[in-house]
């Protein structure tokens, strides 16, 4: 009965690939986001979704593409990674009404590119 | 850009001891929230602050919100080892929910 959950919580690989990380929130929530942790614990927002559509999209590389196939799922698609890409990404999700602006985050995935 | 700073960055103190960390920002706010973040974990929302409002209290939680040099403080009283993680401000500018966070300070509670 997690709230927010994401796979893998760990995922190494080569420069160069393409790889996924996905998210699901099970609280009815209508927004979701990605966040970027660097190794100093800095925290970015990247994108933000409210039902499907994107609403938030930092200064973020075009290798990054966010897709939300419904308002409970948000993945994040990696092209060509590169070491710098190496970084904890955090999913988080936000409702509405009462509390809205509360973001309740997942246990992130920890990236590293060799 | 990076909009909230915290001060210090870090802060190592006594089980039973007062913890007070300060959070400063640059531009103006709907609110400004503190997270925190243990070890290895997701970030985890303690309490938020709106811009009209000048103190909160939750709990051990004690929050002020200084809009005219924008600055907020998050004092816990009575710490305890468990509370011992990452405290992180984040300021909501307003415009779909999104947040900026400082760099955090790393609170470190011993038995």
């Amino acid at each position: 009965d997690t709230a927010v959950s994401q796979t893998p919580k760990y995922l190494v690989t080569q420069m160069g690939n393409d790889k996924s990380i996905k998210c699901e929130q099970n609280l009815g929530h209508d927004t979701m986001y990605w966040y970027k942790q660097d190794s100093k614990k800095f925290l970015k927002i990247m994108f933000s979704y409210n039902n499907k559509e994107l609403i938030i999209n930092e200064t973020v590389p075009n290798r990054f593409s966010p897709k939300s196939p419904d308002k409970a799922h948000l993945n994040l698609h990696i092209n060509s990674l590169e070491l710098g890409d190496s970084a904890v990404y955090f999913c988080a999700s936000s409702g509405r009404g009462d509390g809205q602006e509360t973001q309740y985050f997942g246990p992130g995935t920890r990236l590293l590119v060799l | 850009s990076q909009q909230g700073e915290e001060d210090p960055q870090a802060l190592s103190i006594q089980e039973g001891e007062n913890a007070t960390m300060n959070c400063s920002y640059k531009t103006s706010i709907n609110n400004l929230q503190w997270y925190r973040q243990n070890s290895g974990r997701g970030l985890v929302h303690l309490i938020l602050i709106r811009s009209n409002e000048r103190e909160k209290h939750s709990g051990r939680l004690r929050v002020t919100l200084d809009t005219s040099k924008k600055s907020s403080s998050l004092l816990i009283t009575a710490s305890r080892a468990a509370d011992t993680a990452s405290y992180f401000c984040a300021t909501d500018t307003g415009g779909y929910n999104k947040l900026i966070f400082g760099a955090g300070t790393r609170l470190a509670v011993h038995p």
